[in-house]
């Protein structure tokens, strides 16, 4: 499993685009990107995955480069209720074997 | 929306008890995972498992775990014996499909406290 690479925290303002990048040099080829939100005392939720290039939802989009090493979830114009811990995963699809693992994320807090 | 539910929201046990947590993955799913976080730190994977046997363990998961879908709809983790160190929230999740990243719903846990 590719390891990844966040920063530990961030801070932003209300109405703020904000930018979380990671890193995953050993990113395999049928590796996918998938980030994952948590708030404080509940489970973590999707956000959004992708393999390439740009991917967008309703809630955010995730830009990956054509060498795919580094991933960038954006989230446009945060609220103070986008405070949590964000995090990115890597792993392959379609193996039978799904060991998920979670990094240590990027602790975003969203001032007033 | 469907959801994961999990059963009960709070644990509270002596050392060397057994305990049973259970989960109601949704519906559908076909792929069940159990997962710890204590407190302050990070998500840590313990067990995948699906068509009613484990994918995937973690080192976490010894021989003091186990899992089991007893029915059509629960999915337990069973821990032997509690120790301190067990203390922690155990967070459930079901995915629809096999693969390791595909979106998976997670319950609202249960907060675990071996005392």
């Amino acid at each position: 499993l590719a390891k990844t690479t966040q920063p530990i925290s961030m801070d932003s303002y209300e109405g703020q685009e904000v930018n979380i990048t990671c890193s995953h040099n050993n990113i395999a080829t049928n590796d996918y990107i998938t980030w994952y939100q948590q708030f404080p005392s509940q489970g973590p939720r999707f956000i959004i995955q992708g393999y390439k290039t740009k991917v967008t939802n309703e809630v955010a989009s995730l830009f990956i480069p054509a060498d795919r090493k580094s991933s960038t979830l954006s989230l446009p114009r945060v609220s103070l209720s986008d405070t949590a811990v964000y995090y990115c995963l890597v792993g392959d699809r379609r193996t039978g074997g799904f060991k998920t693992i979670f990094g240590a994320g990027t602790r975003l807090f969203v001032k007033a | 929306e469907p959801e994961v539910t999990q059963t009960p929201s709070h644990q509270v046990t002596q050392m060397g008890q057994e305990v049973i947590l259970r989960c109601v993955p949704i519906s559908n799913h076909l792929y069940f995972y159990w997962y710890r976080q204590i407190l302050g730190q990070k998500v840590e994977f313990l067990v995948s498992f699906y068509n009613n046997e484990i994918s995937e363990k973690s080192e976490i998961f010894d021989d003091q775990f186990s899992v089991e879908r007893p029915d059509g709809s629960n999915f337990t983790l069973k821990i032997r014996s509690t120790k301190l160190e067990d203390s922690a929230m155990y967070f459930c999740a079901s995915s629809a499909w096999e693969s390791s990243d595909n979106e998976q719903f997670f319950g609202p846990g249960t907060r675990l406290t071996v005392l």
